[in-house]
């Protein structure tokens, strides 16, 4: 597709359970972003991208949230043993890849964990 | 706390216009953006202004920036229902790559 695709575009899970959520940016941009929605903490960057590598891990929450990327194409989001404050709209961009470059949003995926 | 500031609510009434405002604190933000999400959807990008920049008009839409307040402001003509959503306000600074995100601003277009 033209956009910025993500899935599954709604997750419930059990505390304590794993969860991957996963981001096909748009054809040919290099740099890809995720950053978290929640009601308390607003919009917050995650992680950064630029083809499979990751120069910028400082937003991950903490070491259960991990991101890979294959291919300089498309990238998990995994949280490990979740919890329920990890309940947010998880929202991945990506830019053609220079710094500043204008960045598009996919639709997210809503977690919630019970 | 957070760097970009924006009011949280705003109420307008179909056709007039409406003024979303956000201030920011970092004089070296290059890009300053205006992102729209309606309920339920992602975000999108609407139009953003560089910091040489005073002015920029598309549409509807007019962007004004006083680098000297460190204001920036969206302006909505002719408000239409479907402009109700939420706005915000995003910045990136010097030659980083993240954005950084206002608390978003919550607009209900009213008959």
């Amino acid at each position: 597709g033209a956009g910025v695709s993500q899935s599954p575009s709604n997750k419930v899970t059990e505390k304590g359970k794993d969860v991957e959520l996963r981001c096909d940016p748009i054809s040919g941009h290099t740099a890809l972003y995720w950053y978290r929605q929640s009601l308390g903490q607003g919009l917050e960057f995650l992680i950064y991208f630029q083809g499979n590598s990751a120069p910028d891990k400082s937003g991950l929450p903490s070491d259960r949230f991990s991101a890979e990327r294959t291919g300089g194409s498309v990238s998990t989001l995994t949280i490990q043993r979740t919890q329920q404050e990890d309940s947010a709209v998880y929202l991945c961009a990506s830019s053609l890849g220079g710094p500043r470059d204008t960045q598009y949003f996919g639709p997210g995926t809503r977690l919630t964990v019970l | 706390g957070e760097d970009v500031e924006q009011s949280l609510f705003l109420s307008v009434r179909e056709g007039d216009s409406s003024v979303i405002n956000c201030t920011y604190t970092d004089s070296s933000s290059t890009y300053l953006y205006w992102y729209k999400q309606e309920p339920g959807a992602g975000l999108q990008l609407l139009t953003y202004i560089f910091s040489n920049m005073d002015m920029k008009q598309d549409q509807r839409l007019t962007v004004l920036l006083n680098k000297k307040d460190k204001h920036l402001s969206l302006r909505i003509a002719d408000t239409q229902t479907g402009d109700s959503a939420i706005y915000f306000c995003a910045e990136i600074v010097g030659n980083d790559y993240k954005l950084s995100f206002g608390a978003g601003t919550t607009v209900t277009v009213r008959a």
